[in-house]
């Protein structure tokens, strides 16, 4: 079965820190994707990465960067020079191959880092 | 951005009522899903389709019903509402053949006295 584990429930840091939120997955397949979602205060789910378990490279997004080691089954996600606007629980998320029926898929997800920002 | 809408967007009901939920998505993509969203467990898949008429389980699928009679519509209904139902409720849809990636709605609270 597959497993997300964001270990990480609350996080305070002052603007202009760097901040770095963990995700650790576990699974039994060797193809699989992993994600991460932004959800502001406003509540909806905002789509930020995805990963696919055969690409090892690091991302870079503006301010967002993201080191992805199977190694470690790792997938944890940074934010440079932190914004109030980045205020918001992230989850990490994984996608194991397909479900039985249909080719339909199955993200499991972790329990959600909150992130606060204080000016 | 998939199209996909939820009603109604905030419910109170009362314990023993059947509640129905609507997904409504505008993009013709393949398989939608129901999630739910609780504090501490992040958000857990209900239910499935993988098209018209085609549902599935998921992980917490005790006490609610789908149906997909049409390919942009998903309802999710409890037919006994309990206040362990009180939840956020998350309708995503996924196109074939693409990057993995689920589009999700805007969520729908729902609370259960």
């Amino acid at each position: 079965a597959q497993k997300v584990t964001q270990a990480q429930t609350e996080i305070s840091v002052v603007e202009k820190e760097d901040v770095t939120l963990d995700c650790v997955y576990e699974t039994r397949d060797t193809t699989y994707y992993l994600f991460w979602y932004k959800q502001p205060p406003s509540g909806e789910l905002v789509f930020l990465i995805r990963r696919n378990s055969f690409d090892e490279q690091n991302e870079i997004s503006g301010r967002y960067s993201w080191n992805f080691q199977k190694s470690t089954s790792s997938f944890n996600f940074t934010i440079t020079a932190s914004q109030v606007v980045d205020s918001a629980v992230y989850f990490c998320a994984l996608s194991e191959g397909v479900i039985s029926s249909g080719s339909a898929r199955q993200l499991t997800f972790g329990s959600g880092t909150q992130l606060t920002v204080l000016p | 951005d998939a199209g996909i809408t939820q009603s109604p967007r905030h419910k109170v009901t009362e314990t023993g009522t059947p509640v129905t939920l609507r997904c409504h998505q505008t993009e013709n993509h393949r398989y939608m899903y129901w999630y739910r969203q609780d504090p501490g467990h992040g958000l857990r898949l209900i239910h499935y389709s993988y098209g018209v008429k085609d549902t599935d389980k998921g992980e917490v699928s005790d006490g609610y019903s789908v149906s997909r009679s049409k390919t942009e519509d998903f309802l999710l209904t409890l037919e006994s509402a309990t206040s362990s139902q009180t939840s956020v409720y998350f309708c995503a849809t996924e196109n074939t053949g693409s990057t993995n990636e689920q589009f999700f709605g805007p969520g729908t609270r729902l609370t259960v006295l």
